[in-house]
């Protein structure tokens, strides 16, 4: 069965330094990725996708996630931190057809220091 | 704009009551689901739904039912509530093209406690 892993619980970047928050997926074949953030008091948004193409995807705000077969991860990544970006971020794998086998991740809270 | 919405926002209930919690989309999508989310996990799938009048089991389906009466609503049912139930739920929809229906819209969740 498909899983997720975001390792990091937590995360804390000052505002203005780079970013990368990572996933490791499980999955036999070639899965479609996703990140998804969650600001508080909101459900999530799709922040990027990755369908099976081109590994590196770029998504709003200045994200994008980079897509690595043999290391089975989906990493996220910014270049510069704005203080808004502070939210809970959640990586999902899915097969690809069957909306209900998306598999979401534990999440990882962004912690954004001045 | 095409949106989901959710009511209530948020809701306590007492042990052995019966809740409600509904969802409306104007994506004019197909599919719907239920999710859970617990804090410190992930979101968990409850009921989901291809088309009105019909729901299909999740992963953790016990103590819930769903209805989806059209195709833009889709209700989470609670018969007899319990503390274990204490979560916010989220709904959700997406497309029914292959390829599509894995990328989900997601309402602002209701946040449910149970007493």
């Amino acid at each position: 069965a498909q899983s997720v892993t975001q390792p990091d619980a937590r995360v804390t970047v000052s505002e203005g330094a780079s970013l990368q928050l990572r996933c490791k997926y499980s999955y036999f074949g070639t899965p479609y990725l996703f990140w998804y953030v969650q600001y508080p008091r909101q459900g999530l948004q799709l922040l990027l996708k990755y369908y099976p193409g081109d590994p590196v995807v770029q998504g709003v705000n200045g994200f994008e996630a980079e897509f690595s077969k043999s290391n089975s991860s989906f990493h996220l990544r910014k270049a510069s931190v704005h203080w808004s970006d502070w939210a809970v971020y959640f990586c999902a794998v899915s097969p690809g057809t069957g909306g209900y086998k998306v598999v979401f991740g534990s999440g990882t809270r962004l912690l954004v220091s001045p | 704009e095409a949106a989901v919405t959710q009511s209530p926002r948020s809701k306590v209930a007492v042990t052995g009551g019966k809740v409600t919690l509904s969802c409306h989309q104007t994506n004019n999508h197909d599919y719907m689901y239920w999710y859970r989310q617990d804090t410190g996990h992930g979101l968990r799938l409850i009921h989901y739904s291809y088309v009105a009048d019909s729901t299909e089991k999740g992963d953790i389906p016990d103590g819930y039912k769903a209805s989806r009466p059209s195709q833009e609503n889709f209700s989470l049912i609670l018969e007899l509530a319990s503390l274990s139930q204490t979560a916010v739920y989220f709904c959700a929809s997406s497309d029914a093209i292959a390829g599509r229906d894995a990328e989900q819209f997601f309402g602002p969740g209701t946040r449910l406690t149970v007493l």
